[in-house]
């Protein structure tokens, strides 16, 4: 099955600064890669995501990006702010509609300190 | 709208006790599924569903048994519980389009099994 690792554990950055959190991924057929954020006392939700077909997407202050021969992607959050502080999980699956598992990494804490 | 509804919040648990997890959605998602988060594991798949009366083993089920005999709801049940099931558990919903399976999830149920 897909096995998917993600670096590093725990990420500390100074407010406005940059952060970025790494993935890698083993089944070469997944094609669709999803971020979530969770926060204290809540359950993750989908923050972006972007699919095989695509190298680069970008919303806002957050982008992720996917390098189909390395078999990695990655989230980069510009200008963080206090309210970024959470815990972030990458996440592919192949397949289509309902029937694609996904499978998550193991999760990086983001600290955005002023 | 409600979304993802979890019950209990909260739950203490005796080993050998059995309890059901309650899950409800009112989005009429078709996918359902159950997540383990224990820290440094990210959130592991423990059942899941892809319509009323269909479910399947995820990655962990071992301990665990689902049913689903609405859209709407997807209990997880307990049968004996044991210390290693001492976790924060996720409820999802999800809906497909294309490629995608983007997940709503739950507040949690944080269990404690002593």
């Amino acid at each position: 099955g897909e096995n998917v690792e993600q670096h590093p554990s725990t990420l500390s950055v100074q407010e406005g600064d940059s952060a970025v959190i790494k993935c890698t991924y083993s089944d070469s057929a997944s094609n669709y890669f999803p971020w979530y954020k969770q926060e204290l006392g809540k359950g993750p939700q989908l923050i972006i995501d972007i699919r095989s077909n695509v190298g680069e997407k970008k919303d806002q202050r957050i982008a992720v990006t996917l390098n189909k021969t390395a078999k990695h992607f990655s989230l980069h959050i510009t200008e963080t702010q206090p309210e970024d502080s959470a815990v972030y999980f990458c996440a592919a699956s192949q397949g289509t509609g309902t029937a694609s598992k996904l499978t998550f990494g193991t999760g990086t804490r983001l600290q955005v300190t002023l | 709208n409600a979304g993802v509804t979890q019950t209990p919040k909260f739950q203490v648990l005796k080993t050998g006790q059995s309890m059901t997890l309650q899950c409800a959605q009112d989005m009429n998602h078709e996918y359902m599924s159950w997540y383990r988060q224990d820290p440094g594991m990210g959130l592991r798949l423990i059942h899941y569903s892809v319509g009323a009366g269909i479910t399947d083993q995820g990655e962990v089920p071992n301990g665990y048994n689902v049913s689903r005999s609405t859209t709407e709801d997807f209990p997880l049940r307990l049968l004996s519980a044991a210390p290693s099931q001492t976790s924060v558990y996720f409820c999802a919903s999800s809906y497909s389009i294309t490629t995608k399976n983007i997940q709503y999830f739950g507040a949690g149920t944080r269990l404690s099994v002593l």
